[in-house]
């Protein structure tokens, strides 16, 4: 298994421009989530799924869309970059209730917005 | 908001030692995990806790976890080199919020050879 996998690894962004930072799994997880990771902050909840279809809100929203059409896809898009979306992002999935609340993260995308 | 503070946010100590970092949280919890992240890397699931749960041995890990005190603590025996990386605690109010977690801000260890 592939496990999580996030591309690419590498974007700089102009300020405006969007973009999507693709995250797949091939674990059969129900669930997964987007993070970002921000110096001295830890990690905040964007987004995350819990199944096909279903998507909520985390912590900090706003400035991100995603959908899940599928089990293993979990798209984030950036709708108009901002120099504040500089981060590190990573993508997580997990079994769900069902097994294990264990989540396993992608190697995450470094996003630089100019 | 970040729900889990960590203490300490560095620590340092040679290969051989015992290392413990403490995690503090806010809001009643399902269950509450730890992470390990070395530089650059994604973050690796190291164990999970659950709120009915004082205590958790996992090789080398040993966790506790006092809900009274909404706290929690992370030792590792017998470091390594290997276990320097930042480790981060994150916790699972459960309910309609499964699988949200909420990490505390980390602590980096570094274990000198």
């Amino acid at each position: 298994n592939a496990g999580v996998t996030q591309t690419p690894k590498f974007q700089v962004l102009k300020t405006g421009q969007s973009m999507t930072l693709q995250c797949a799994q091939d674990m059969n997880h129900e669930y997964m989530s987007w993070y970002r990771q921000d110096p001295g902050m830890g990690l905040r909840l964007i987004h995350y799924s819990v199944g096909a279809g279903i998507t909520d809100q985390g912590e900090v929203p706003n400035g991100y869309n995603v959908s899940r059409s599928t089990t293993e896809d979990f798209p984030l898009r950036l709708l108009s970059a901002a120099p504040s979306q500089t981060s590190v992002y990573f993508c997580a999935s997990s079994y769900g209730q069902v097994r294990s609340y264990e989540q396993y993260f992608g190697p995450g995308t470094r996003l630089t917005v100019t | 908001s970040q729900q889990g503070e960590e203490d300490p946010q560095a620590l340092s100590i040679q290969e051989g030692e015992n290392a413990t970092m403490n995690c503090s949280y806010k809001t009643s919890i399902n269950n509450l995990q730890w992470y390990r992240q070395n530089s650059g890397r994604g973050l690796v699931h190291l164990i999970l806790i659950r709120s009915n749960e004082r205590e958790k041995h996992s090789g080398r890990l040993r966790v506790t976890l006092d809900t009274s005190k909404k706290s929690s603590s992370l030792l590792i025996t017998a470091s390594r080199a290997a276990d320097t990386a930042s480790y981060f605690c994150a916790t699972d109010a459960g309910g309609t919020s499964y699988g949200k977690l909420t990490f505390g801000q980390g602590t980096i260890l570094t274990v000198h050879p």
